[in-house]
């Protein structure tokens, strides 16, 4: 079936810092895959997406290129701000079939 | 847009009460999703609707859930008898429909506890 690993947290950063959130899956089509963030006290709001092999998603410094070759859709931003913690969770989608969502990353951002 | 709305947004109650959580998705959005997030089990998608019509309910626990869809604009999450594990954060989330790459928009979640 279809599955998505996230690394686990939580992560710590200092203002400034570079992050990467891992996230790797295994899809028995060709999927779409999303990076959604939760901050607290809300629901899941999309961050980014992409829907082919090469393509890079971006949103607010976000980045991330799906990999087919390495089955990863690592997230990624150059310089992290203290309103940057939240959950992020990776997902994929088959065709029109629901979203399989990662375990989420907690990520805390210290001034 | 108001958005995907969800009431209430805190329930409290006790062991073998009936609870009611409700969601209303956005306007003209044909797929509807109820999920359940707790820190041990992550997020679980319970059972989604597309056009009012059940399509997935793999994902609910047992028979004391139960999810309706009467109209485009109205769903609910029925928990009868509730149990303290039942305590978690319900989102309802909906997309415009099962074409092209269908973003989920999500409510902010019912944190039902359970005592």
């Amino acid at each position: 079936g279809d599955s998505v690993t996230q690394m686990e947290g939580p992560v710590t950063l200092s203002e400034e810092a570079f992050l990467t959130i891992n996230c790797t899956y295994t899809a028995t089509g060709y999927p779409s895959l999303f990076w959604y963030v939760q901050y607290p006290g809300e629901g899941l709001q999309l961050l980014l997406k992409a829907t082919k092999a090469d393509d890079k998603g971006s949103n607010k410094g976000f980045e991330a290129t799906y990999r087919k070759e390495t089955t990863s859709f690592h997230l990624e931003k150059g310089s992290v701000q203290v309103s940057d913690s939240a959950v992020y969770f990776c997902a994929l989608r088959v065709g029109n079939e629901k979203l399989t969502f990662g375990t989420g990353t907690r990520l805390t951002i210290i001034p | 847009d108001a958005g995907v709305i969800q009431s209430p947004r805190h329930e409290v109650t006790e062991m073998g009460q009936e609870v009611t959580l409700r969601c209303k998705p956005i306007s003209g959005h044909n797929s509807l999703f109820w999920y359940r997030q707790t820190m041990m089990r992550g997020l679980e998608l319970l059972i989604y609707f597309n056009n009012n019509v059940p399509i997935d309910d793999s994902g609910m626990p047992e028979d004391r859930f139960s999810a309706k869809m009467p109209n485009a604009s109205f769903s609910t999450l029925k928990i009868q008898p509730s149990e303290p594990r039942d305590s978690a954060v319900y989102f309802c989330a909906s997309s415009p429909g099962r074409g092209g790459v269908n973003i989920q928009y999500f409510g902010a979640g019912t944190r039902l506890s359970v005592l």
